[in-house]
């Protein structure tokens, strides 16, 4: 059972284009949720996270949107880049468990 | 501050063979977590180890184990591998409190090959 559901699959954007990806989860005791980023060789590495008392955080040109009611949060990459071109995963964690349930991912692409 | 460091990166294995993954976490990481991530399945969750001790457990048979050392250095261990098996295996350190926003970081990974 996928706790973290991810979507889209795959995007393709253009240079200088808004990304978005968005990902919904079941269990209200989550508490954390990162945005890890994956290039093709590498481990994820963390992006940018947030916790469910912020309706939005932004670093640069990254910024998470949060709806606690809906039980959803997106990830925006605004001014894309082609260097941006990797797999994006959202997770969630919660207090008392040091481990993340992560989403599916989603293969950005920005084409030049 | 060196990173979380796997070894090996790549290997190649039979079926019903073994295998030993290694990881040193960062420096002062008191808890490693492994993770094995598919294309088809994605990332998920192993178990992770705390202080030498086993402190959580994912959804995985019992060919599955891992034992962490008193240097905080990890290794997880994969018996009678199955094709079903290939797979990155990712280890991943954190400073270990269970508060949640406990930074958890990853290493490159090892490439396992069942055939």
């Amino acid at each position: 059972q996928q706790q973290v559901k991810q979507s889209p699959q795959s995007l393709i954007v253009q240079k200088g284009g808004i990304s978005i990806i968005n990902c919904a989860y079941e269990n209200t005791a989550f508490d954390y949720f990162p945005w890890y980023q994956q290039f093709p060789g590498k481990g994820p590495a963390l992006l940018i996270a947030i916790r469910p008392d912020v309706s939005e955080k932004k670093e640069g040109r990254f910024t998470i949107s949060f709806n606690k009611s809906a039980k959803q949060f997106s990830l925006h990459i605004m001014d894309s880049q082609p260097g941006d071109s990797a797999t994006y995963f959202c997770a969630a964690s919660m207090t008392g468990a040091n481990n993340l349930f992560f989403g599916t991912g989603t293969r950005l692409t920005v084409i030049p | 501050k060196a990173g979380v460091t796997q070894t090996p990166r790549y290997l190649i294995k039979t079926r019903g063979q073994q295998v030993t993954l290694s990881c040193s976490p960062i420096s002062g990481h008191r808890s490693v977590s492994w993770y094995q991530q598919t294309p088809g399945q994605g990332l998920q969750f192993l178990f992770e180890y705390f202080s030498e001790t086993q402190r959580n457990k994912g959804n995985f048979p019992g060919r599955f184990s891992g034992r962490q050392f008193s240097n905080s250095r990890s290794e997880m261990n994969v018996s009678t591998l199955e094709l079903g098996d290939s797979a990155l295996y990712l280890c991943a350190s954190s400073e270990g409190q269970t508060f949640s926003g406990n930074t958890i970081y990853f290493g490159e990974g090892s490439w396992l090959t069942v055939v």
